[in-house]
């Protein structure tokens, strides 16, 4: 099972900064088969980025994913208020598919 | 538009089972798998399983093999996963998700890009 530890727990930053999201792997991916997730309180899970950088449809292009092997990067590049919420990264290399324990943004 | 409606709320007692359903509806329901994958209260998501609703082909999360059974209904578009001898840390949220494939059937990415609204599974005495 490929561990994915996320940082930090939780980040607080202003309206207009730049987020940065962390997601490390226990072991190097063959590909770049990560996802990237947001969920608000109460609600579902919303796909943002997949194969690590490819935005998903309806995303606006703030969102940004990078990296390979075993280190992973989500950037917001100017936070907005409605970007509060926990993120979660998610490896399917391998299954089973395992998710990271989530990074918590709050916007000041 | 693409969605997956989840059945409602659930409270059961431990050692019982419990039966979820995920409709789909906005495409063609034979050409994209489906996931389950749960959330504990406050807690991070765990992926349960998948189903390919074409075939019936089904693959579960080795810590569930034996309790959990994903099964389709093609006729109303339907997608149900029963999960047995109930323990108190199954409470959780439940979600079906779907598989975005490669635009074919039969095709599978392992990531989810339509989440269904969950249902909330209480085990409890």
């Amino acid at each position: 099972e490929s561990d994915l530890t996320q940082s930090p727990g939780t980040l607080s930053l202003s309206p207009g900064e730049r987020a940065t999201l962390s997601c490390r792997a226990g072991h190097s991916f063959s590909s770049n088969y990560l996802a990237w997730y947001q969920q608000k309180p109460g609600q579902a899970p919303r796909l943002l980025i997949s194969d690590a950088s490819s935005r998903a449809t309806g995303i606006p292009d703030r969102f940004s994913g990078s990296g390979s092997g075993t280190d992973f990067t989500l950037t917001i590049s100017r936070l907005e208020p409605e970007d509060s919420a926990v993120y979660y990264c998610q490896q399917y290399d391998s299954s089973p598919f395992t998710f990271g324990g989530g990074t918590k943004v709050e916007i000041k | 538009q693409v969605q997956l409606v989840q059945s409602g709320a659930e409270v059961k007692k431990p050692g019982a089972s419990v039966k979820v359903s995920c409709k789909a509806s906005g495409y063609t329901f034979t050409n994209y798998q489906i996931h389950w994958v749960r959330q504990a209260p406050g807690q991070g998501l765990e992926w349960l399983g998948i189903i390919n609703p074409k075939d019936g082909w089904t693959d579960y999360a080795q810590n569930l093999q034996g309790r959990v059974t994903m099964t389709t209904d093609t006729s109303t578009t339907t997608v149900y996963m029963d999960l047995s001898r109930l323990r108190f840390q199954d409470t959780a949220v439940y979600y079906c998700v779907r598989d975005p494939g490669l635009g074919r059937p039969d095709t599978r990415r392992n990531y989810f890009d339509t989440w269904g609204q969950g249902t909330l599974v209480t085990v409890s005495s």
